[in-house]
């Protein structure tokens, strides 16, 4: 596709279930980034892939949260015995290169925790 | 650590000018960019300054100084389209990683 593509655009999950949610960014981009943002606030860096280099982890708030990046391409987010502090929109991020400093987000999904 | 400081909130008139502030506590970085992202969308990049000086682009400009740690997006002819939130970020270059300030929310009123 044109653009980064993020998938489901909306999930409700009761809380202490595990959700997935999944990334497609743009083709040949070697950076992707996770990002949570709930309403009115800013974006919160949660983790950061480039190329084949080990992934920045610092921003997982905590061991319920975990992603991983297959063949340098689409990456899972993974949320076990999610919580409802863990409701918020998790936005996706691509950028062709370490040294590129643009970043194109996907519409991102809408997590919510009942 | 690292941070990026910018005002909450802004409010301004249609076809006034606005600045908004961006502070920041970090080091070896690649540049300032900025980001706009209206209510329930996406960011969208802006602009982004790897020297200090000002960038323009359109009705949009964007000014970076190192030696102060401290930069600007000014929006000119304020139309009621640009009420969004704006964020400045800065990409680390140890690692990579791209930090967003917390947004300033612009409302522009008629």
């Amino acid at each position: 596709g044109a653009g980064v593509s993020q998938s489901p655009s909306n999930k409700v999950t009761e809380k202490g279930k595990d959700v997935e949610l999944r990334c497609d960014p743009i083709s040949g981009h070697t950076a992707l980034y996770w990002y949570r943002q709930s309403l009115g606030q800013g974006l919160e860096f949660l983790i950061y892939f480039q190329g084949n280099s080990a992934p920045d982890k610092s921003g997982l708030p905590s061991d319920r949260f975990s992603a991983e990046r297959t063949g340098g391409s689409v990456s899972t987010l993974t949320i076990q015995r999610t919580q409802q502090e863990d409701s918020a929109v998790y936005l996706c991020a691509s950028s062709p290169g370490q040294m590129n400093t643009e970043a194109f987000f996907g519409q991102g999904t809408r997590l919510t925790v009942v | 650590g690292q941070s990026l400081e910018q005002p909450s909130e802004v409010t301004a008139v249609e076809g006034a000018i606005v600045q908004i502030n961006c502070t920041y506590q970090t080091s070896g970085f690649y540049g300032l960019s900025w980001y706009q992202q209206h209510d329930g969308g996406a960011p969208t990049f802006l602009s982004y300054n790897a020297l200090d000086g000002l960038e323009e682009t359109g009705r949009f400009s964007s000014f970076l100084s190192r030696s102060d740690s401290y930069g600007y997006l000014l929006l000119q002819e304020l139309q009621m389209k640009d009420s969004a939130s704006y964020f400045c970020a800065v990409k680390r270059v140890q690692g990579g990683k791209l930090i967003f300030g917390q947004g300033t929310e612009l409302s522009v009123k008629p």
